[in-house]
């Protein structure tokens, strides 16, 4: 059983570009969370979803950013005209269920240039 | 108020010696709790559920405590491969069971 993965794991855009951060979470499971996390910070939640539903997006920002997790297909994360600010890791996790524990992917290091 | 709160530290501890810390929640209808380790650039790892009577897996023993609304994780036997940062969780009704996640609390073992 495959653990939860994330693509690309480094991801260079040029200011202005549009970023897509996949993530395929674990076999079964219906629950997505997406966390950004910049060097010597804590997570910072962005959005959570269960499929085909955004549960709670508090976390992300108004503008330029999307998040999707459609019946088929992995949960992706979108920047639009990306800013040198939004350089950080990107971090999925997905979970069985509500309580359950969440099992995180490697992570997409995006760097803004 | 956060509503998970833990000493960020850094723990500068010896190796070999045992160290334990707490974290605190705020919502008293929490339900599920877990420790997550992260290393440094690297994913957060599950480390153990927290169960209301105490679990332990080998040297890390986790405790709840409803009463005080703390949750504790105690390693014994400290490595040097346990430094990292050490994550607590929750999840509750009233966050749509969406998991919240303290600062986490820097540990540094030194030989």
């Amino acid at each position: 059983n495959a653990g939860v993965m994330q693509n690309p794991r480094h991801l260079v855009r040029r200011r202005g570009q549009e970023a897509r951060l996949r993530c395929s979470p674990m076999k079964g499971h219906s629950h997505v969370y997406w966390y950004r996390q910049l060097p010597e910070e804590g997570l910072k939640f962005m959005v959570y979803l269960q499929k085909e539903n955004i549960i709670d997006e508090s976390g992300m920002p108004k503008e330029r950013f999307s998040a999707e997790f459609p019946k088929e297909g992995p949960s992706i994360l979108r920047i639009q005209q990306v800013v040198r600010g939004d350089s950080a890791a990107y971090f999925c996790a997905s979970s069985l269920g509500v309580m359950a524990e969440a099992f995180f992917g490697q992570g997409t290091r995006l760097t803004v240039v | 108020r956060k509503e998970v709160e833990q000493d960020p530290g850094p723990f500068n501890v010896p190796e070999g010696a045992t160290v334990a810390f707490n974290c605190t929640y705020s919502n008293s209808a929490s339900q599920s709790f877990f420790w997550y380790r992260q290393d440094c650039r690297k994913e957060p790892k599950l480390l153990m559920s927290v169960y209301s009577s105490g679990n332990e897996d080998g040297r890390f023993t986790a405790q709840l405590n409803r009463a005080s609304q703390y949750i504790s994780l105690l390693i014994r036997d400290s490595k040097l491969s346990d430094s990292a940062t050490y994550l607590c969780v929750t999840s509750n009704m009233d966050s749509n069971y969406q998991l919240i996640w303290g600062a986490g609390t820097k540990l540094i073992i030194k030989p």
